[in-house]
């Protein structure tokens, strides 16, 4: 069964100081592993997706990183703004009902609830 | 170009009934999954709908169902409504099924069951 945990499930920063949040997964056969961010009532925006180990994407004060096994989302000198849940799903193999090798839904962590202080 | 709509944003309804909920994909996407929220289980994936056939479905009861229409909108349907099944509906887009596609999220639709 595909899982994926992350740590830790909640981290209070203050302002400027950074950090990495993690996320390890067992999948079979990953296809994509996704990074999103959820504010209060939202539904989750769309960060980052890695598709193999070794592969790293940046934007902002955020950089994304990928192994076999697991993810990290570093933040670097965070702002209030940055203060949100941020989710890490992966993208399995193929499943149930499909024959032509499509993709599967994905699978995620419970999320780490970010909160930077001024 | 506009976001995942989804439609209502939020609905109170009482057990034993049913509701259907319904997404607009983002223009020129043409697969969609549905995923149920709740601050226990988090994200679930429920199925995916695409060129009007549901391609994958999670483990969820039959009540749970959904469809595609030809133009890419779908709808999802839970009947027999239960307490357990309160919480944030989400739709999200893709372009296609058959690659690794970022999917993006509407901004749900909250269902409360008394």
């Amino acid at each position: 069964e595909d899982q994926v945990t992350q740590s830790p499930e909640a981290l209070r920063l203050q302002e400027g100081e950074s950090s990495s949040l993690n996320c390890s997964y067992t999948v079979s056969g990953l296809r994509g592993l996704f990074w999103y961010r959820q504010d209060p009532g939202k539904g989750p925006e769309f960060l980052f997706t890695l598709y193999s180990a070794g592969e790293e994407k940046e934007k902002e004060r955020l950089k994304a990183t990928l192994t076999k096994k697991e993810s990290f989302l570093h933040i670097t000198a965070p702002k209030p703004e940055d203060s949100a849940t941020y989710l890490c799903a992966v993208q399995p193999r193929a499943g149930f009902g499909d024959s032509g090798g499509g993709a599967d839904g994905l699978t995620f962590g419970k999320g780490t609830h970010l909160i930077i202080q001024p | 170009k506009a976001g995942v709509t989804q439609t209502p944003r939020y609905l109170i309804k009482t057990r034993g009934q049913q509701v259907t909920l319904s997404c607009s994909p983002i223009s020129g996407h043409r697969s969609v999954s549905w995923y149920q929220q709740t601050p226990g289980q988090g994200l679930q994936f429920l199925f995916e709908y695409f060129s009007e056939t549901q391609r994958n479905k999670g483990n969820f009861p039959g009540r749970f169902s959904g469809r595609q229409f030809s133009n890419s909108r779908s709808e999802m349907n839970v009947s027999t409504l239960e307490l357990g099944d309160s919480a944030l509906y989400l739709c999200a887009s893709s372009q296609t099924h058959w690659r690794v596609d970022t999917q993006y999220f509407g901004p749900g639709t909250r269902l409360t069951v008394l």
